[in-house]
């Protein structure tokens, strides 16, 4: 079974704090997405990665960035968190032969008083 | 980006009723993807279509591609309690594109 795991599935932090949203997946797949899911809006792509140190913006990338240092490992980093980035945070994985079946990781929930 | 809008936005049936829902855009996709997200879970894909006209089943789930690329329904037949969740449709071009949701309740 492929697994998509994410780091934390709750955090809090405070406006101005650097926070790091980390996502590793086990079925070596080349590409990675990370996603923000709010209510009415569904789920807008931020920035996706075809391969290591390779990354794209998506539709929504204003006030984060993203590290892809290995093939498992996909980092999105809020580099100061604002209380409009409270949302529900969602990582993928595919391989490009499968390119449509995205893998989900559970989510992580990230609230910025 | 592109919107989808995916109707409706809720919905609550008893057990055993058929449900329909849509999924509309003002672009051109290669790909339409529906998708279910139960609580404190990622989604996860339900049904892939790949080319214009395209009805697909995965069990008591039907989805079609629509003629003019530009929709996809998903009909679900004889629901049950655990069809309950955030069901979500996705277009591809070069990236995804996700609908907002519609919600179903299962009422027993």
């Amino acid at each position: 079974d492929v697994k998509v795991t994410q780091s934390s599935r709750y955090l809090v932090k405070r406006t101005g704090e650097k926070v790091f949203l980390e996502c590793v997946q086990d079925m070596d797949h080349e590409n990675m997405f990370w996603y923000r899911q709010d209510p009415g809006l569904g789920l807008r792509l931020i920035y996706f990665s075809y391969d290591v140190k390779m990354k794209e913006k998506g539709d929504i990338p204003e006030g984060y960035s993203v590290s892809r240092e290995k093939k498992e490992r996909f980092s999105l980093i809020l580099e100061s968190a604002s209380t409009n980035q409270t949302s529900m945070y969602l990582c993928a994985s595919s391989s490009p032969s499968e390119y449509n079946e995205q893998f989900f990781g559970p989510g992580t929930r990230l609230t910025v008083l | 980006g592109q919107q989808l809008n995916q109707s409706p936005q809720s919905m609550f049936i008893q057990e055993g009723e058929d449900v329909s829902m849509n999924c509309t855009s003002s672009s051109i996709f290669n790909t339409w993807l529906w998708y279910k997200q139960e609580p404190g879970e990622g989604p996860v894909l339900l049904i892939a279509l790949y080319k214009a006209g395209e009805l697909t089943s995965n069990g008591r789930l039907t989805a079609q591609f629509g003629i003019t690329r530009k929709d996809s329904f998903l009909n679900i037949s004889a629901s049950i309690p655990s069809d309950v969740g955030i069901y979500f449709c996705a277009g591809q071009l070069h990236q995804f594109y996700f609908g907002t949701g519609t919600s179903l309740t299962v009422i027993p």
